[in-house]
């Protein structure tokens, strides 16, 4: 059973370009959740979705950023016009929460770089 | 509101010595989730532990342990002879089924472990 993935890995952008993360959560895993971890510091919660729904998007900035977790395919997370602020990790988990609070797996995470 | 709590951003042990790590939380929820995560160098997130709040008993996995107190709130990590694998940021966490299990991250501690 492969685990949680994210690609790509590594993005490098420039200022005002998108960046497009994708998530693909472990096979059964019907519940996503974004984290942002900047430079030296924790991860902060962005954005919990299940297939084709918004849950909770109270992590996430105002503008320039988006999550979807469409009914085929991927959860992406997008930032528009991206600003060297954004440069970060981010960590995608899945859960099946089928009951209680299941633990969520974590994948390798992206790592965003903004020049 | 929920917090977690790191006091001790970054330690120095040598090698074959005991180290624990101190966590701190704050929760009004009555059933909630603690959690330990490894940072190595690589980046990648290892899930280390999980523990419900109906559950104080202390446990152990070979060279970790964690001892679990709720009536001061804390969740501490004991590493036993440790060893220059063990050198990572470890982070201490908090969820609840009520808001969604969404994680709630302290600013972890980064551990340099000597040889």
């Amino acid at each position: 059973n492969a685990g949680v993935m994210q690609n790509p890995r590594h993005l490098v952008r420039r200022r005002g370009q998108e960046a497009r993360l994708r998530c693909s959560p472990m096979k059964g895993h019907s519940h996503v959740y974004w984290y942002r971890q900047l430079p030296e510091e924790g991860l902060k919660f962005m954005v919990y979705l299940q297939k084709e729904n918004i849950i909770d998007e109270s992590g996430m900035p105002k503008e320039r950023f988006s999550a979807e977790f469409p009914k085929e395919g991927p959860s992406i997370l997008r930032i528009q016009q991206v600003v060297r602020g954004d440069s970060a990790a981010y960590f995608c988990a899945s859960s099946p929460r089928v009951s209680g609070a299941d633990t969520q797996y974590f994948g390798p995470g992206t790592r965003l770089t903004v020049l | 509101a929920q917090k977690v709590t790191q006091a001790q951003t970054e330690i120095s042990v040598v090698e074959k010595e005991d180290v624990t790590l101190d966590c701190v939380y704050e929760t009004r929820d009555t059933t909630y989730y603690l959690f330990w995560y490894k940072q190595p160098p690589s980046g990648e997130l290892v899930f280390l532990i999980r523990r419900n709040s109906f559950d104080e008993q202390n446990e152990i996995s070979g060279r970790y342990s964690w001892n679990f107190q709720k009536s001061t709130s804390s969740f501490n990590f004991t590493i036993t002879a440790s060893q220059v694998v063990d050198s990572a940021v470890y982070f201490c966490a908090l969820s609840a089924e009520d808001r969604d299990d969404k994680i709630i991250f302290g600013k972890g501690t980064r551990l340099h472990i000597l040889p």
